[in-house]
């Protein structure tokens, strides 16, 4: 099983609107990554979890907050988003993040697709 | 500095026929794995195929073979008898080890019947 669920697979909020992403992966996988995409263009790294720990956050705004209850959860909470965060969310994992794993795929899910009124 | 370059914005193929995506990469790490996603206008990001730096022989999967080609530092894909279900994006990307995926602008490829 490859699989990874994302939920909500549409979301419509307004700026001053609380929301939550949701990405599930039974795979057993220790690490997890959120990526942003605008269309036709190719995704954007957000952060990544390895071992539940944030790994790695590439300069994001605090808008924009994840979570990861545990190895097979991963969540984005967002808070005061602007028009321009209207995008294309997607999750992934892959069995490892390290220095010995450039063969470990990421494994993406089908994406939550967001906008901002 | 690491990159990948996809030349290609949009390419239209005949259904049953073969169609070749190009893909260049810059690296100066001797270790990285090179990979092909599929995107349909649905948003999964579907894998379809991996090569690594290592790997002597090129890699197949089904309908899809990568022509890597070291030397020219290029990791071509092609898909053999295209369907019309092809058509999708198409995302060329490089991995280092311990490193962030790297992807290609993408290749916008269309089937006509």
């Amino acid at each position: 099983d490859t699989e990874v669920t994302q939920t909500p697979k549409h979301l419509v909020m307004g700026m001053t609107n609380k929301k939550s992403l949701k990405c599930e992966q039974h795979m057993g996988h220790r690490a997890m990554y959120w990526y942003k995409q605008k269309a036709k263009k190719p995704p954007e790294l957000m952060f990544v979890y390895s071992y539940e720990k944030l790994s790695i956050n590439e300069s994001v705004p605090s808008r924009f907050s994840p979570e990861c209850p545990n190895s097979s959860l991963l969540n984005l909470h967002l808070h005061a988003l602007q028009p321009e965060d209207s995008a294309l969310y997607l999750c992934a994992s892959s069995p490892l993040l390290g220095p010995a794993v450039s063969s470990y795929e990421q494994y993406f899910g089908p994406g939550t697709r967001l906008t901002v009124t | 500095a690491q990159k990948i370059t996809q030349t290609q914005p949009g390419m239209f193929v005949q259904e049953k026929e073969a169609v070749t995506l190009d893909c260049t990469y810059d690296t100066s790490d001797p270790s990285y794995g090179l990979f092909w996603y599929k995107q349909p206008s649905s948003g999964e990001m579907i894998f379809l195929i991996y090569q690594g730096s290592y790997d002597q022989q090129n890699a197949t999967e089904g309908r899809y073979s990568l022509n890597f080609q070291k030397a020219r530092k290029s990791a071509n894909l092609v898909i053999s008898a295209s369907q019309l279900g092809d058509s999708a994006m198409y995302f060329c990307a490089m991995r280092p080890p311990g490193g962030k995926l790297i992807f290609g602008q993408g290749t916008e490829l269309s089937v006509k019947p």
